[in-house]
């Protein structure tokens, strides 16, 4: 089957400017997550969809950060304005579902530096 | 919030050691995953162990849940330059945060020839 496929794989971007990523799940999967990943740290969760709404965002910066999966299959991720600090991988992670068991299957990721 | 605590943080060692990954909690979890990630690419599934003291091995790698569900271990015998990466446990609380994982912050393996 095919992978969990992202875009871009890089961006450079200058603080304050706007960048959006995509991400299409794996056909079938109910669960979609955006994960952050600082380099030498863990990933951290951003957000979790189950189909098109939105089951956790806590974790998301919510007055820069915003995200969608409007017809619950493929997601954007956005950040708008983009500080120093979010220099990091965003990777996009899907689900069968949130069942223990089900492990995810990630992207390889979007590396954005912001200078 | 949940921490997991992976030890130690950098192992590099020599071609046919053998190695033991560590990642520990103060909370229970309803499951355990463990992941390897290679440069330039998003983790990749190794095991998930969901019963408290449960073992399971993957060719040389054999991997243990606590019996309290609170700390896993990850083992690998005879290690390979092929071994090398990052590798990250994640753990799921279940309950409201069902499918949440909350990831260590990883194990870098160097493995030299």
């Amino acid at each position: 089957e095919a992978g969990v496929a992202q875009s871009p794989r890089y961006k450079i971007i200058e603080k304050r400017q706007s960048v959006a990523f995509w991400c299409n799940p794996i056909s079938g999967h109910a669960t979609l997550y955006w994960y952050q990943q600082i380099l030498g740290q863990g990933p951290k969760l951003l957000i979790q969809f189950q189909n098109n709404g939105v089951v956790d965002d806590s974790q998301l910066p919510k007055d820069r950060f915003s995200a969608e999966r409007l017809k619950g299959v493929d997601s954007t991720l956005k950040i708008q304005p983009a500080k120093l600090e979010d220099s990091a991988v965003y990777l996009c992670a899907s689900s069968l579902d949130a069942t223990p068991g089900y492990g995810y299957t990630f992207g390889s990721g979007t590396r954005l530096t912001v200078v | 919030t949940q921490l997991l605590e992976q030890s130690p943080q950098f192992l590099s060692i020599q071609e046919g050691e053998n190695l033991t990954v560590y990642c520990n909690s103060s909370s229970v979890f309803s499951s355990l995953q463990w992941y390897r990630q290679e440069p330039g690419e998003g983790p990749v599934l190794l095991v998930t162990v969901v019963t408290g003291g449960e073992v399971k091995k993957l060719k040389r790698l054999t991997f243990q849940f606590g019996d309290a569900r609170k700390d896993s271990s990850l083992h690998i015998t005879a290690a390979q330059p092929g071994d090398t990466g990052l590798y990250l446990c994640a753990g799921d609380s279940g309950g409201t945060s069902y499918g949440k994982l909350t990831f260590g912050q990883g194990t870098i393996l160097t493995v030299h020839p």
